[in-house]
């Protein structure tokens, strides 16, 4: 397993338009985390799965965003209507309680999504 | 709700040693992490403390203590390669399981 996967690398659309994102975890994490960062400030915390459940979402999300993770393994971050303050790195990471280290997130490269 | 400082730039030459302190306000407090990210990449996880004291890992090592609600990590015999930025991250329990980053320190090395 080479570690977190994102997918597409780079996005750009036009304002009002749908974006999807898809992320595959490392196998065996059963928690995934969507957060999203934009040009010189830290990640900001966007929602949380354990396997199939989503159990935290950020109460600064808008109803435009939802996230899935189907079966407990990759999930996808869907925008609707998308406006140009979306334009941001949305960036996946994993983990396990199982790991050496439980509490450190493994990243993914990340979306990079333009909004025009 | 959660807060946390940085210095938003440091620099240092090559072979030295740095400090980065991160200040954090959350009432749930739970553990402080470290992630580096050099431009353009994913960020990378350095450590984690939940107890007062000193975590060393090879040329770094992070402290924290609860009672000052601060933190910091140590970065020695500096290579131009740790030229990135660093993020602490706090985990406070009212909040869930999730980390909440702050905003940065960049940290550039100079030869």
């Amino acid at each position: 397993d080479t570690g977190v996967s994102q997918d597409p690398r780079h996005k750009i659309t036009k304002r009002g338009q749908n974006v999807t994102f898809r992320c595959d975890p490392i196998s065996e994490h059963n928690r995934l985390y969507w957060y999203r960062q934009t040009l010189g400030q830290g990640p900001e915390f966007l929602t949380y799965f354990q396997n199939e459940a989503q159990l935290e979402k950020s109460r600064l999300l808008s109803d435009r965003f939802s996230a899935e993770r189907p079966k407990g393994s990759f999930s996808t971050l869907e925008i609707q209507r998308t406006e140009q303050g979306d334009s941001a790195m949305y960036l996946c990471a994993s983990s396990a309680l199982g790991d050496k280290n439980p509490y450190g997130y493994t990243f993914g490269s990340g979306t990079r999504l333009t909004v025009v | 709700g959660q807060s946390l400082e940085q210095p938003s730039e440091v620099t240092a030459v090559e072979g030295a040693i740095v400090q980065i302190n991160c200040t954090y306000q959350t009432s749930g407090f739970y553990g402080l992490s470290w992630y580096q990210q050099h431009d353009g990449g994913a960020p990378t996880f350095l450590s984690y403390n939940a107890l007062d004291g000193l975590e060393e890992t090879g040329r770094f090592s992070s402290f924290l203590s609860r009672s000052d609600s601060y933190g910091y990590l140590l970065l020695q015999e500096l290579q131009m390669k740790d030229s990135a930025s660093y993020f602490c991250a706090v985990r406070d329990l009212n909040y869930g399981q999730n980390f909440v980053f702050g905003p940065g320190t960049r940290l550039s090395v100079l030869p």
